[in-house]
């Protein structure tokens, strides 16, 4: 998994509640994304970071926020939980160079109930 | 219109025929295009990357890229068992946020 990992790996939580999910990386990459996996959608992009508190916004980032305070972890944060967010969360990592090639965690599978 | 298209499928092909996996995409100024492989319940996993028109190959697989119709193609030779998964189909340009726009992926499933 290119020295990502990816936490927790499974998570159950209540409509309502903030859950906060964690991406590592042990490359010193750069930039760090997160996009959801939802069946007939394919990855959509949340949040990316392109650097220590630098971070912009994806396609679908309402409810979303993020915080990167050193290079080897990006937080995902979901303020308050809803039935819309169950989906599966992955973390990736590119170096910048002219093209974008990801590579993935193992991926976070999220049920708000 | 989706940025990335892709027929959802399952395509189903036998055991060592050619599994061709077909993309369009909307935006001209696209620059690198990818193919990435993924199985049910993993990560997508890169295989392929082509920059420029023409064809690209890599042991059993070919990406093909046709600007002008906006189109990507990867052709999976001898198709195996094992490459039975979900092909995600994923386009960048540089607008200043770089990051891969994915198509919604098509499985395949190779009958032995």
């Amino acid at each position: 998994d290119a020295g990502i990992t990816q936490s927790p790996r499974h998570k159950v939580t209540e409509t309502g509640t903030p859950v906060t999910l964690r991406c590592h990386q042990t490359e010193n990459h750069r930039y760090m994304y997160w996009y959801r996996q939802d069946p007939g959608h394919g990855l959509r992009l949340i949040h990316y970071s392109y650097g220590v508190k630098d971070t912009d916004k994806g396609e679908v980032s309402d409810g979303y926020s993020v915080s990167r305070s050193k290079t080897e972890d990006f937080l995902l944060t979901l303020e308050s939980a809803t039935s819309s967010q169950t989906s599966v969360y992955f973390c990736a990592i590119s170096e910048p160079g002219g093209d974008e090639k990801l590579f993935f965690g193992s991926g976070t599978q999220l049920s708000v109930l | 219109q989706k940025e990335v298209e892709q027929n959802s499928g399952p395509l189903s092909v036998p055991e060592g025929a050619i599994a061709s996996l077909n993309c369009t995409y909307s935006d001209r100024g696209s620059q690198s295009f990818f193919w990435y492989r993924q199985y049910s319940g993993k990560s997508p996993e890169l295989i392929m990357f082509i920059y420029s028109n023409g064809d690209k190959e890599d042991g059993r697989f070919t990406a093909q890229l046709n600007k002008a119709s906006q189109y990507v193609s990867l052709l999976i030779r001898d198709s195996q068992p094992s490459d039975s998964a979900t092909y995600l189909c994923a386009v960048f340009r540089d607008t200043g946020r770089r990051a891969l726009t994915f198509g919604s992926g098509t499985r395949l499933q190779v009958q032995p």
